[in-house]
């Protein structure tokens, strides 16, 4: 099992391009989630899917998209980034709710310029 | 809604010896989990170990133990034996019913030879 994949490692944009950060996992895991890492912060949850079809917002979802059409994949949507999205972005999945441990991908470092 | 604490930003231990990092929480519900996870230098997040509520038994995993006192809602994490390749950022983390996971600010951890 490759666990959770996320693509690009690193990615620079210019402020008000838009991207994608891929995400997915071959776990069969049904709950996927995205968070960013700032210096100071810990991790802040964007979004959180519980399922296909499924998504809801956690503590920062301003100026992100998600959408869950597999249960493999689960890609987050900057619609037009800004210097305030400068950060880590972490993908992660577990079998069910927060009860259960969350795997962790490798992460995105994204700089906005 | 849950909060975590991590009064330590930065901590130090000599090599071998023990250090206990500190994390309290604050929530309403009466079962939940609680995390430890670990960030070296290569970001990748690592579950150290989790603890379940309704546990009275404190959870260990070889030289990482906890001391968790649920009425003081409190969730320390203690290494012993220090090693070189413990050096990381060390994450409390908080699941309960709400599907997701709230995390601490983090305590960074210095292991000096």
């Amino acid at each position: 099992n490759a666990g959770v994949t996320q693509t690009p490692k690193f990615q620079v944009l210019k402020t008000g391009q838009s991207m994608t950060l891929q995400c997915a996992q071959d776990m069969n895991h049904e709950y996927m989630s995205w968070y960013r890492q700032d210096p100071g912060m810990g991790l802040r949850l964007i979004h959180y899917s519980v399922g296909a079809g499924i998504t809801d917002q956690g503590e920062v979802p301003n100026g992100y998209n998600v959408s869950r059409s597999t249960t493999e994949d689960f890609p987050l949507r900057l619609l037009s980034a800004a210097p305030s999205q400068t950060s880590v972005y972490f993908c992660a999945s577990s079998l069910q709710t927060g009860r259960h441990e969350q795997y962790f991908g490798p992460g995105t470092r994204l700089t906005v310029t | 809604a849950q909060t975590v604490t991590q009064s330590q930003p930065e901590m130090s231990v000599q090599e071998a010896e023990t250090v206990t990092l500190s994390c309290t929480y604050d929530t309403s519900e009466s079962d939940y989990y609680l995390f430890w996870y670990k960030q070296p230098p290569s970001r990748q997040m690592i579950l150290v170990i989790r603890q379940e509520a309704y546990k009275q038994q404190n959870a260990t995993e070889n030289r990482f133990s906890v001391n968790f006192q649920k009425a003081a809602k409190s969730f320390s994490l203690k290494i012993s034996d220090s090693q070189l390749g413990d050096a990381a950022m060390y994450f409390c983390a908080y699941g309960g019913s709400n599907y997701k996971l709230t995390f601490g600010k983090g305590t960074l951890l210095t292991v000096n030879p």
